[in-house]
């Protein structure tokens, strides 16, 4: 079945320091996919998205790529804020019996420090 | 444009009990997904409503039902409460163009949850 796996976390960072939380998938046929992320309290907020292979998915400095070869969607940020702190959620969307819906991994904390 | 709400924040129930948690769609949303999300895990597919209607279901028991209603809002009920039903209920609103079957459109937008815990 369609599934989503992401590195453990908590992801601990000093201040503009570079960050990566891997993200790997197992679907099949072409997924779409995302990245949302949870602040403290709150729901899920979309942070990027890509539909197809090779696509990029770019917002608030965040980055991803579509990777098909390696069923991959790593997140990337060159300079990480103290205000980026939450949790990551990787997350794909299939139609599947006539219907949407997001499966998400198990989310990665991140954690930056002034 | 109006985002996403959810009504109550915070709910505490005894096991046994029965609850409904609100939601009301963004506004041209016209699809309904539930889910939930336990403490320190990813958010879990309940169902999805599309024109009314179940539209998709997740690995959950029946005593999990929802409702969806003329101005696409929705409903989440929980029957006979058990302590494993504590968690984050997300609701998330997306729209699907008239005509289609529902439940195609891939983006969709959450609101800030309901925190239900069951005593």
């Amino acid at each position: 079945g369609n599934s989503v796996t992401q590195m453990e976390g908590p992801v601990t960072l000093s201040e503009e320091a570079f960050l990566t939380i891997n993200c790997t998938y197992t679907a099949t046929g072409y997924p779409s996919l995302f990245w949302y992320v949870q602040y403290p309290g709150e729901g899920l907020q979309l942070l990027l998205k890509a539909t197809k292979a090779d696509d990029k998915g770019s917002n608030k400095g965040f980055e991803a790529t579509y990777r098909k070869e390696t069923t991959s969607f790593h997140l990337e940020k060159g300079s990480v804020q103290v205000s980026d702190s939450a949790v990551y959620f990787c997350a794909l969307s299939k139609v599947s019996g006539g219907y949407n819906k997001l499966i998400f991994g198990a989310g990665t904390r991140l954690a930056v420090h002034p | 444009e109006t985002g996403v709400t959810q009504s109550p924040t915070h709910l505490i129930k005894t096991r046994g009990q029965q609850v409904t948690l609100r939601c009301s769609s963004q506004s041209g949303h016209n699809t309904v997904s539930w889910y939930q999300q336990a403490l320190g895990q990813g958010p879990q597919f309940i169902f999805q409503y599309y024109r009314e209607e179940e539209n998709g279901r997740g690995n959950f028991p029946p005593r999990f039902s929802g409702l969806q209603f003329p101005n696409y809002s929705s409903e989440l009920n929980v029957n006979a409460l058990e302590l494993d039903d504590s968690a984050l209920y997300l609701c998330a609103s997306s729209y699907d163009p008239p005509g289609s079957s529902g439940g195609i459109s891939y983006e969709q937008y959450f609101g800030p949850g309901t925190r239900l815990t069951v005593t």
